[in-house]
């Protein structure tokens, strides 16, 4: 069955990078793509990008499109979302998906990444 | 990109009907026939449980169904019950990009 099991949830001070990781299993890894939600608490759904794991191409939102870098290992089946320059305001849980029957949805969950930044 | 619009909350009775709207513009929800919805409960991960504006996953009950007009969305849940109860999120394909409601919080009375 098709899991995504992301790494374990961070404490960092504002100005620093975070790495999340999100581990693949159950499927063709290079077929399908991976976006990335962020949470914030008490929040609704953000979506932050999504990268083809065929060829690495990436589409990022807006809002994240200087301080944020996704990236994939084909062969450890991992994909990774990198966010640098870290704020209070980036305090969320973030997801990993990936789509099923549309590129345009998601349907397969990570547990989701608590990311903390307090100084 | 501006998030689509949703009501802040929605209630209705046990096996009642109850609709949630999604606005958004012609770039978005009136452009593209890529609009899905999202149930999440507390602590849980989204679950996807219409996509392509009107497709349901196969497991997903067929008391939701999705619809759309202009730019506007609609997330029809028949039959309430109280596990409905969650909060729900639209999205749209928006010129390679996803963009989010801001979510509705669904009460069963």
């Amino acid at each position: 069955q098709v899991q995504l099991v992301q790494s374990g949830a961070e404490v960092k001070k504002p100005g620093a990078s975070v790495k999340v990781s999100c581990k693949a299993s159950g499927y063709t890894f290079n077929i399908y793509g991976i976006t990335w939600v962020r949470q914030a608490p008490g929040q609704g759904l953000e979506w932050m990008g999504w990268i083809s794991a065929y060829n690495g191409n990436t589409n990022y939102a807006q809002n994240f499109q200087d301080r944020v870098t996704l990236t994939t290992d084909t062969s450890t089946r991992t994909a990774y979302m990198e966010l640098r320059s870290l704020r209070s305001d980036d305090t969320a849980v973030y997801y990993c998906s990936r789509g099923e029957f549309s590129s345009s949805s998601a349907y397969y969950w990570g547990q989701g990444t608590l990311v903390t930044v307090s100084s | 990109q501006s998030a689509l619009t949703q009501p802040a909350s929605v209630s209705g009775s046990p096996g009642q009907s109850i609709t949630i709207s999604c606005t958004g513009t012609s770039s978005d929800v009136g452009g593209y026939k890529y609009v899905s919805w999202y149930q999440q409960h507390p602590g849980r991960a989204p679950k996807l449980m219409i996509y392509d504006v009107s497709n349901r996953p196969s497991g997903v009950s067929d008391r939701f169904s999705g619809s759309n007009s202009g730019n506007t969305a609609s997330l029809t849940i028949s039959g309430l019950q109280a596990e409905d109860e969650a909060d729900y999120y639209c999205s749209s394909y928006t010129r390679s990009n996803w963009v989010f409601g801001g979510g509705t919080k669904l009460t069963v009375l």
